[in-house]
């Protein structure tokens, strides 16, 4: 059974740097075609998608947020990181960690999507 | 980025109903769409990927359909439990991309 589970501060003050910890279990990040991401939600709004590593190391990142994000992971320990810098009032939201289930096509291509998800742990930014 | 757009996004409807959600892309995706429920307080939960794939354990009464741009999820006989907010996800490109949800409310 795959779970996930959120952790970090619940509040951050402006201009901070944010860093959050997905420890799962049920995989492992060292198989290949294994993939974590997350995404937030603000309050009373939609999901947003921010990053997502791969069992190869590869990153994706939102181009929105690329240059206030890292992910990174440790196998080892079965967890993935995941650091916002320069926090702001916006950034108020939920953040989930969601395990990466694929679809592959003929010519072996990979289509990744959100299977597992955490139940998400709340970042307030505020002073 | 793909924008993904779903109607209506609020849609009342009662117990034993056959509703559908639409969500469309502003470019051709293929079949990569996927559907999540979520209700209040609770994290997304998957229910169809590859547009018309069910998730292991989702009950039947639920079906996507769709390509290219247009797709539609039905609730073939609406529960008590079903109603939540419905998102679709893009996963064909990178930003991954979301609807901006469509809450079904008991009428």
């Amino acid at each position: 059974q795959i779970t996930l589970k959120e952790s970090g501060p619940t509040l951050v003050t402006p201009t901070q740097t944010l860093t959050l910890t997905c420890t799962f279990s049920g995989f492992s990040l060292s198989i290949s075609g294994v993939g974590v991401g997350w995404i937030r939600q603000p309050p009373g709004k939609a999901l947003e998608w921010l990053a997502l590593i791969y069992w190869d190391d590869d990153k994706r990142y939102s181009p929105s947020l690329k240059s206030r994000l890292t992910i990174t992971k440790d196998t080892s320990k079965n967890q993935v990181v995941l650091t916002m810098t320069n926090m702001d009032p916006v950034d108020t939201a939920t953040y989930y960690c969601v395990h990466m289930d694929y679809d592959s096509t003929e010519s072996n291509f990979y289509y990744y999507y959100m299977h597992v998800w955490g139940e998400g742990t709340t970042v307030t930014v505020s002073s | 980025d793909i924008q993904m757009t779903q109607s209506p996004s609020t849609l009342s409807a009662s117990v034993g109903d056959r509703v559908t959600i639409t969500c469309r892309a502003s470019q051709s995706i293929s079949i990569w769409l996927a559907w999540y429920q979520q209700k209040p307080g609770k994290a997304p939960k998957l229910l169809i990927y590859k547009a018309s794939s069910l998730d292991r354990g989702v009950p039947s009464r639920f079906s996507g359909s769709g390509s290219g741009t247009e797709f539609t999820l039905t609730i073939s006989s609406l529960q008590p439990d079903d109603f939540a907010t419905y998102y679709c996800q893009q996963y064909n490109s990178y930003p991954y991309t979301f609807g901006q949800g469509t809450k079904l409310e008991i009428k």
